[in-house]
């Protein structure tokens, strides 16, 4: 059980430069999320989808878009980046929205410059 | 959701139990209180969560006021692996609430 994986684990962009960053989650969860985490702050969620085929904006949804591609899979898109979206990007799945245990990936240190 | 408050930084040394407090002064009746901890550069981890009764797993106790209006987290034996951000979160287990996360406690474990 990889439990949740992120890929890539870091990357560099310029601005104005886009990608994806890839999450999947190998225990049959239904909902998943995505966050960003700046320094010396708390996380902060970006976006979640309660199930297959739904996805909802979180606090801090613009700049982003999201795709739940699947059960597994939740990807996170960039589509111009910029120096504010510097951050380490975490991705996490529960078994309902509602439940108190969202289990983590390690996460993408993303660097715009 | 309710707001809570926590100190910026605890000091605990190696062995001995370290106490985290929360203060969650308008916890509303159907509100949880959770706490997750953030390893260096790891994503967060759950440790437990409760209502209001003292709550102990094999991580570390809840301890939760009668008024509910703050709550200790316990580890009974710090070790150096301890050494994390200690978040503490309230929210309803209603659907389609989320954790929010704040600055948390910083704790130091010092052999």
């Amino acid at each position: 059980n990889a439990g949740v994986t992120q890929t890539p684990k870091f990357q560099v962009l310029k601005t104005g430069q886009s990608m994806t960053l890839q999450c999947a989650q190998d225990m049959n969860h239904n909902s998943m999320y995505w966050y960003r985490q700046d320094p010396g702050m708390g996380l902060r969620l970006i976006y979640y989808s309660a199930s297959e085929g739904t996805t909802d904006k979180g606090e801090v949804p613009n700049g982003y878009n999201v795709s739940r591609l699947n059960k597994r899979e939740f990807s996170l898109r960039l589509e111009s980046a910029a120096p504010s979206q510097t951050s380490v990007y975490f991705c996490a799945s529960t078994n309902e929205l509602s439940s108190y245990e969202q289990y983590f990936g390690p996460g993408t240190r993303l660097t715009v410059t | 959701d309710a707001k809570t408050t926590q100190p910026p930084s605890m000091d605990c040394a190696e062995g001995r139990a370290a106490n985290l407090p929360c203060n969650h002064s308008t916890i509303s009746g159907n509100e949880y209180v959770y706490w997750y901890r953030q390893i260096h550069s790891q994503g967060p981890q759950y440790i437990i969560h409760g209502l209001k009764n003292n709550e102990t797993n094999e991580m570390a106790s809840l301890i939760i006021t009668e008024d509910r209006k703050s709550s200790t987290l316990i580890l009974p034996h710090a070790t150096l692996r301890d050494t994390a951000v200690y978040y503490c979160i309230v929210k309803t287990m209603e659907y389609g609430n989320k954790l929010v996360f704040g600055a948390g406690t910083i704790l130091r474990v010092k052999s």
